[in-house]
């Protein structure tokens, strides 16, 4: 079964530094990836998303991901956070076959500090 | 707009009481998915179904049924709502993996 881990509950980072936050999966095979963003209140927007090809993903919002199957990691990154970037985002992974539910992550909360 | 409708957003229950909450999507998706989500936990599977007439249980399905009557249209039914079915309810649905998971704005519910 697919199991995916977020490390870090909780995370601050400056405005204008960069960010990393990081996600593991656990799969036998290739798995579809996913990272998902969500601001208080509201329901879940995809920013990226890995299938198969190029490693390095690029998302929405200035956002990118990269897969490292050595690692079974998919982190995202940001060159440069915004205070609008603040909310909890969400690892996700679905086994590459049509039908299969995504298992998420328990979240990362992201605070911007001024 | 194409996407996923849930109704309703917000609704408070008695302990005991039943209720069911909907999900309709436009996009002619086979694959419909009910979640809840609880503070620090991320998203639990309770439901899913891959066409009208095929249903199956998720992660933590019990206290909830589900109906797939129509490709349209996959409702979640709450009997004898308890406490700890306190949560936000997400409905999702996806064509293929390939084409991604088209997700509801939400139900929150509070059981008292």
């Amino acid at each position: 079964a697919q199991s995916v881990t977020q490390p870090d509950i909780h995370i601050t980072v400056s405005e204008g530094a960069s960010l990393e936050l990081r996600c593991n999966y656990s799969y036998g095979a290739t798995p579809y990836l996913f990272w998902y963003v969500q601001s208080p209140g509201q329901g879940l927007q995809l920013l990226l998303k890995y299938f198969s090809g190029d490693t390095l993903v690029q998302g929405i919002k200035g956002f990118e991901a990269e897969f490292k199957r050595s690692q079974s990691s998919f982190n995202l990154r940001k060159p440069s956070v915004h205070w609008s970037d603040a909310a909890e985002y969400f690892c996700a992974v679905a086994a590459n076959q049509a039908g299969t539910a995504l298992i998420f992550g328990k979240g990362t909360t992201l605070s911007v500090s001024s | 707009n194409a996407g996923v409708t849930q109704t309703p957003k917000f609704r408070i229950l008695k302990i005991g009481q039943s209720m069911t909450l909907q999900c309709t999507q436009d996009m002619n998706h086979n694959y419909m998915y009910w979640y809840r989500q609880d503070p620090g936990m991320g998203l639990k599977l309770i439901y899913y179904s891959v066409g009208a007439g095929i249903t199956d249980k998720g992660e933590v399905p019990n206290g909830y049924n589900v109906s797939r009557s129509t490709t349209e249209d996959f409702p979640l039914r709450l009997e004898l709502a308890a406490p700890s079915q306190t949560s936000v309810y997400f409905c999702a649905s996806s064509g293929t993996v390939n084409y991604g998971y088209t997700f509801g704005s939400g139900t929150r519910l509070t059981v008292v």
